[in-house]
């Protein structure tokens, strides 16, 4: 079966500090992989997706990148946290287009 | 399109009643709906799906309601318990091979004992 692991779970960081959010999906192969962002009571907003290795497609353009440098690995990352960039961040997977989407657990990021 | 900057909507109803969520899509182009549950702070689950060419889908407890006419969408729970309190999301697939699904603004269920 299919799982997603995304970590760490909770994170405060200074703001000025970078940022290096993990995602991992097992069980499957050139998943289509997504990163979103919620802020508290808020909906998704997409920030990248990639349809395989090296690809990265942008939403949002921001102080945020986004990084596939294997197959089942989606890498979110920033050289300046700034303090906006606080909030939920999801990884999803899903096999391709007109699928649904598998969520990870979530990343709950405060910059202080 | 994706409406993330808006407070979510709530829906409050009795133990045991029947609850229903809506939501309507503006796309007469989609072609695969879903509907997510979302618990406070874990990640969104999926809970039931439908494709254009149906408009009515089962599973354990809940039922999916897909009025293309009215590009309206519902998800219905029956005998609503405790454990359904969450927010919902409904998202749509725009066009047949989009990379992104469109979600809507989530609603909030919340269950009174």
């Amino acid at each position: 079966s299919q799982t997603i692991h995304q970590w760490p779970a909770t994170l405060v960081q200074p703001v000025g500090s970078p940022l290096s959010l993990e995602c991992t999906v097992e069980g499957t192969s050139n998943p289509n992989l997504y990163w979103y962002r919620q802020a508290a009571g808020r909906g998704l907003q997409l920030l990248f997706y990639s349809v395989g290795i090296g690809q990265i497609s942008s939403e949002v353009p921001q102080n945020l990148s986004a990084s596939r440098p294997q197959d089942r690995q989606f890498i979110l990352s920033s050289k300046k946290l700034l303090l906006s960039d606080s909030g939920f961040y999801l990884c999803a997977w899903r096999w391709d287009a007109n699928e649904k989407l598998f969520f990870g657990s979530g990343t709950q990021l405060s910059v202080l | 399109g994706e409406s993330v900057g808006l407070h979510l909507p709530t829906l409050s109803v009795q133990e045991g009643d029947n609850s229903i969520i809506n939501c309507a899509y503006s796309n007469s182009a989609s072609d695969y709906f879903i509907w997510y549950k979302q618990e406070s702070g874990k990640g969104p689950q999926f809970i039931i799906d439908i494709r254009s060419n149906m408009d009515k889908r089962q599973g354990q407890r809940v039922t999916v309601l897909l009025n293309k006419t009215v590009k309206h969408l519902s998800l219905q729970i029956a005998a609503t318990q405790p454990g359904d309190s969450a927010v919902y999301f409904c998202a749509e697939n725009p066009r047949v091979g989009a990379q992104k699904l469109v979600f809507g603004q989530g609603t909030r269920l919340t269950i009174n004992p």
